[in-house]
């Protein structure tokens, strides 16, 4: 059964900060990896998806990686602003039914 | 633009009593999927669809209920609600399992309060 863990479960940044939020699986036979974020009392928006077949994905200040050997993919986000304050999920694709399992998240707040 | 819609987006209701939570999608994609999003448990599925007249039971299916009649929509039932069934839910679709790029959208939630 394939388990997703986010470490670490919430940081604190000054605004400006480029940071790294981490995402490893146990199973690394995956079709996809996606990144999301999710503001308070609203549903979760897709942020980037890699293929199994893709190394990194890239969206203005966002840069996901993912790496199946090692069972981990990091979101990395340039230049943070206040506005990037939010709870950020990955969701593994895997096992023959294809459902995506989510990691618990990562709680970000950037002050100014 | 495609979306996900979802209703109502809160609820308020009593134990025993039948609930439906309907689901929205006009991105005309194949999977539909229903999940509960609880404080120390994160997203659960309960119940997905891989097209019209396909349901399936995820994790924590009991005491729901899906049925699909069209590509469309994918209402919950929950049919004796339950205080333990208070939570938020949330609805997602994606294109198609054999799709090379199966991104999933999801919906806005709703509210569900048993009382």
């Amino acid at each position: 059964k394939q388990e997703v863990t986010q470490i670490p479960a919430a940081l604190s940044v000054p605004e400006g900060e480029n940071l790294v939020l981490n995402c490893s699986f146990t199973d690394s036979a995956i079709y996809n990896l996606q990144w999301f974020r999710q503001d308070p009392g609203k549903g979760l928006t897709s942020l980037l998806l890699i293929q199994s077949s893709q190394r990194e994905q890239t969206s203005g200040r966002l840069n996901a990686s993912l790496d199946k050997s090692s069972g981990r993919s990091t979101l990395y986000i340039a230049a943070s602003q206040p506005g990037d304050s939010a709870t950020y999920l990955c969701a593994v694709a895997s096992g023959g039914s294809y459902i995506p399992t989510f990691g618990r998240g990562t709680s970000l707040i950037v002050h100014p | 633009d495609a979306e996900i819609t979802q209703s109502p987006r809160h609820k308020i209701t009593e134990t025993g009593r039948q609930v439906t939570l309907a689901c929205h999608q006009t991105w005309n994609h194949n999977n539909m999927f229903w999940y509960r999003q609880d404080l120390g448990h994160g997203l659960r599925l309960i119940h997905y669809s891989y097209g019209v007249q396909d349901t399936n039971k995820g994790e924590v299916s009991d005491g729901y209920s899906v049925s699909r009649s069209n590509t469309e929509d994918l209402p919950l039932t929950l049919e004796s609600a339950a205080s333990s069934q208070t939570s938020v839910y949330f609805c997602a679709s994606s294109e198609d399992v054999l799709a090379a790029y199966n991104e999933q959208f999801f919906g806005p939630g709703t509210r569900l309060t048993v009382l």
